[in-house]
């Protein structure tokens, strides 16, 4: 089991807002950073644990932290947007990463 | 821009070990955190472990402590990543991604392990 827990599966309608999470007991020290990862393709940072977005990954994506929850929101989903996402922080102890679980984000 | 690339498949027996290779370019070894990360068939990403060539410390996640050896050639610039007394669990993608401040920045284009007798 993950020390982040994310929801398995979201969907969002084309070009609607939606909101993916990640909670968990270290979260509340440790910020958290998000990875996009497509079929047969390795994972990608789309977030970074300051919630900034890394060269060329597009603006509709933002993150945002409230108590032991972070957030991964995509404003306006694309098709294309139709991929797994991770978060990424470190565990309870400080010592070590670990991931959420990852939530499979379908676009209707 | 730094590029990481792996060394191809590999078919097990329980018991082996494998060896993966993830060589840098763009930028060179002792300036980078290598990270380890494995995803098994159908399920999310799991950390193994990092390793700072430049000051030879190495953190292994504790499911993996005993089994798992992380070293790098700075000559090179490749780091390496070995999993000893294999098992079927074993079989994944396993990738080596550069960490800086938490975030894996940069990643390799994985490499399928495959354990079967």
């Amino acid at each position: 089991s993950s020390e982040l827990t994310q929801d398995p599966s979201v969907s969002v309608a084309l070009g609607q807002a939606v909101r993916i999470t990640c909670q968990g007991d270290s979260l509340r020290a440790f910020f958290a950073s998000w990875y996009q990862q497509k079929p047969g393709q390795a994972p990608t940072l789309i977030i970074s644990n300051k919630n900034n977005r890394p060269s060329g990954i597009p603006d509709r994506f933002s993150g945002s932290f409230s108590g032991d929850t972070a957030s991964l929101t995509i404003t306006g989903a694309q098709t294309e947007d139709e991929a797994d996402y991770y978060c990424n922080s470190r565990d309870i102890s400080g010592n070590f990463l670990v991931f959420g679980g990852g939530t499979k984000l379908t676009v209707l | 821009q730094v590029h990481l690339v792996q060394s191809g498949a590999e078919v097990k027996k329980p018991g082996a070990s494998v060896k993966v290779s993830c060589k840098v370019s763009g930028s060179i070894l002792t300036e980078l955190s290598v990270h380890w990360v494995r995803q098994a068939p159908g399920k999310g990403l799991e950390w193994l472990g990092g390793f700072d060539p430049e000051d030879g410390e190495e953190i292994y996640a504790p499911q993996f402590t005993g089994r798992l050896t992380m070293s790098a050639d700075t000559s090179t610039d490749t780091a390496y990543m070995e999993l000893s007394s294999l098992r079927s669990e074993d079989t994944a993608v396993y990738y080596c991604a550069t960490e800086l401040f938490m975030d894996l920045e940069y990643w390799g284009q994985g490499t399928l392990v495959s354990v079967s007798s």
